[in-house]
């Protein structure tokens, strides 16, 4: 069954830091792996996914890596702005159960 | 865009009550999924369904089951809910099972509150 360790569990920041967030997993066998963002009381909202040949993926401000071999990703929010705070959540998909797996999230927050 | 819309934002209900939670998709996606997201356990799969009529339980289904009449409808069924059963309740679809560039995709979600 996969594991999914998010490290930081929370982490809070000044505006213009930059954020580094970490996602580890147990089983390497994963079509992609998706970062989400979910504000308080909130659906989740996808950010971005990278497919598991990839070794990042950039969106604006945000870029996630890849480790599929070592069972890490990692993302990273350029110069955080208030409108960051919210929980990140990683979640691979598996290729043998065919479903997303998802990590406890990362709470964070940027103050002004 | 994909639009998830899930019938409710807030549910209460009293124990021993038959809930439905209700999903539809707009975009003629094959997948669904129904998670319940409580604090300090993230989100837990409990059903998804690969298909019209299709069904397959996820990590919890236990005290739920679900019904997929038409492809973009996917509803969950509290038999008998109970207090265990309060909680934040997320679906979501996506276009076919897995691939390299699937994106899922999720409703608002259902605080649905058991009394």
């Amino acid at each position: 069954k996969q594991e999914v360790t998010q490290i930081p569990a929370a982490l809070s920041v000044p505006e213009g830091e930059n954020l580094v967030l970490n996602c580890s997993f147990t089983d390497s066998a994963i079509y992609n792996l998706q970062w989400f963002r979910q504000d308080p009381g909130k659906g989740l909202t996808s950010l971005l996914l990278i497919q598991s040949s990839q070794r990042e993926q950039t969106s604006g401000r945000l870029n996630a890596s890849l480790d599929k071999s070592s069972g890490r990703s990692t993302l990273y929010i350029a110069a955080s702005q208030p409108g960051d705070s919210a929980t990140y959540l990683c979640a691979p998909w598996g290729t043998n159960d065919y479903k997303l797996s998802f990590g406890a999230g990362t709470t964070v927050t940027v103050r002004a | 865009d994909v639009k998830v819309t899930q019938s409710s934002r807030y549910l209460v209900k009293r124990t021993g009550e038959k809930v439905f939670l209700e999903c539809v998709q707009d975009m003629d996606h094959e997948n669904m999924f129904w998670y319940r997201q409580d604090p300090g356990l993230g989100l837990r799969l409990i059903y998804f369904s690969y298909d019209v009529k299709m069904k397959e339980k996820g990590d919890i289904p236990e005290g739920y089951s679900v019904s997929r009449e038409k492809k973009e409808r996917f509803s969950l069924i509290l038999e008998s809910a109970s207090t265990n059963q309060t909680s934040m309740y997320l679906c979501a679809s996506s276009l076919e099972a897995g691939g390299a560039n699937e994106k899922l995709f999720f409703g608002s979600g259902t605080q649905l509150s058991v009394l």
